[in-house]
């Protein structure tokens, strides 16, 4: 129940395309989703983050859509480029505990 | 310049060595955290301190002691008694009862 499940582990996209990341949660007590950006070598930067009280959240090219009743959320990056390749990171945590459960990361590489 | 540092970025140590990792932060942050990431499995939560002089274990805390005498400071040792220690280690912070984790740049370890 405490897992944050994440999919694809690797995606190829071309300049420009859309790409899609998904994950799936069981705990309905969570109430925090956060995205995460890791480059490699280096520490993972907060990207954007959704509470399940609104279904979606755009932030530049990076939208948040999240469906309550069927316990997911997705990543859209939209124009993709070269510089977004990257390993994302989905995660939760619950209101009172200060802990984020991770996803298994999602490692993007977009092709010029 | 505020932030959250760790040093050394590589250490490397021998089998049977005891080794500390440091973790520095002024954000001013209540809670502080400690995880491990290793190829394929996302972040896994080692021990996380939520103010000064008290700390929780985590998900895989056997193996590892962590102190907290200053609310900046939350180093890591890693003990003989870790048995797969080689990982990349990361930091992070947040303000208490707030959600977002603030990620160092890691100290990646390799013990032979």
């Amino acid at each position: 129940q405490q897992q944050v499940k994440q999919s694809p582990q690797s995606l190829i996209v071309q300049k420009g395309g859309i790409s899609i990341i998904n994950c799936a949660y069981e705990n309905t007590a969570f109430d925090y989703f956060p995205w995460y950006q890791q480059f490699p070598g280096k520490g993972p930067a907060l990207l954007i983050a959704i509470r399940p009280d609104v279904s979606e959240k755009k932030e530049g090219r990076f939208t948040i859509s999240f469906n309550k009743s069927a316990k997911q959320f997705s990543l859209h990056i939209m124009d993709s480029q070269p510089g977004d390749s990257a390993t994302y990171f989905c995660a939760a945590s619950m209101h009172g505990t200060d802990k984020l459960i991770f996803g298994t990361g999602t490692r993007l590489q977009v092709f010029p | 310049d505020g932030g959250i540092t760790q040093s050394p970025k590589y250490l490397f140590r021998k089998e049977g060595q005891n080794v500390t990792l440091s973790c520095e932060q002024n954000l001013n942050h209540d809670a502080m955290y400690w995880y491990r990431q290793d190829p394929g499995q996302g972040l896994r939560l080692i021990y996380y301190s939520q103010i000064v002089n008290d700390f929780q274990k985590g998900d895989i805390a056997e193996g590892y002691s962590v102190s907290r005498e200053k609310k900046e400071s939350f180093p890591l040792t890693v003990t003989s008694a870790q048995k797969n220690p080689t990982a990349f280690y990361l930091c992070a912070s947040s303000p208490l009862e707030t959600y977002e984790q603030y990620f160092g740049p890691g100290t990646r370890l390799t013990v032979t």
